[in-house]
């Protein structure tokens, strides 16, 4: 069985600081990877993706990964209140003959004002 | 439409009643998919489809049902709904494997 593991939290930051959410997944021959926002009530939406080792940076999102290590992370800088929302990792593994997106259960992140 | 549809936003449903829920997308997308995402849970994969005419059965399918006739269109069909089914459904679509997901709106069911 194909694994994603997410802290559930919540992980509670004050405003401005460094948000760092953790997923490490079980599968060596994953080649994509994914972090996904979702707030209360609506539908998960794409924040970032990154398929090679190492940073990506977009804006305030930076996303690392450590293929050797199986884990990839997600880091937000100058936290917002706004920020504050359930933030899934997916990974995509090659089961039962066809690629599928494997879901961690998500970390709620909270901003404190 | 733009994007991926799904219909309806929300249903209270009797048990033992029919129920199709419908999911539309325009961007030409060879994979779909149906989660269902209950508390504490994530998201659980319950049947997917890599392109038209096939499905493929997820990691809860049992009660439910799906059909791919076009690129479109991926339909989920409880036969006889339980309580049990009581959960936010989503339908998503990707274009190839290693690309992201997009999400419909999402389709809150309650089974009384």
């Amino acid at each position: 069985q194909k694994e994603v593991e997410q802290n559930s939290g919540p992980l509670s930051v004050p405003e401005g600081a460094i948000a760092s959410l953790n997923c490490t997944y079980s599968d060596r021959g994953s080649q994509s990877f994914f972090w996904y926002r979702q707030y209360s009530g609506k539908s998960p939406e794409l924040i970032m993706f990154i398929y090679s080792n190492g940073d990506k940076e977009d804006g305030r999102f930076t996303a690392q990964l450590n293929k050797a290590s199986q884990y990839v992370s997600l880091l937000i800088r100058d936290s917002q209140p706004s920020d504050s929302a359930t933030y899934l990792c997916a990974v995509t593994s090659f089961m039962d003959s066809n690629y599928q997106l494997i879901w961690g259960a998500g970390t709620k992140l909270i901003i404190k004002p | 439409i733009a994007g991926i549809t799904q219909a309806p936003t929300s249903q209270i449903l009797a048990a033992g009643r029919r129920m199709t829920l419908r999911c539309t997308q325009d961007m030409r997308h060879n994979a779909m998919y149906w989660y269902r995402q209950d508390l504490g849970l994530g998201l659980r994969l319950i049947h997917y489809s890599n392109t038209a005419g096939t499905t493929g059965k997820g990691e809860v399918p049992d009660g439910y049902s799906v059909s791919r006739a076009n690129t479109d269109d991926f339909p989920l069909t409880l036969a006889s709904a339980v309580p049990s089914q009581t959960s936010v459904y989503f339908c998503a679509s990707r274009a190839g494997p290693n690309t992201e997901a997009f999400f419909g709106q999402g389709t809150r069911l309650t089974v009384v």
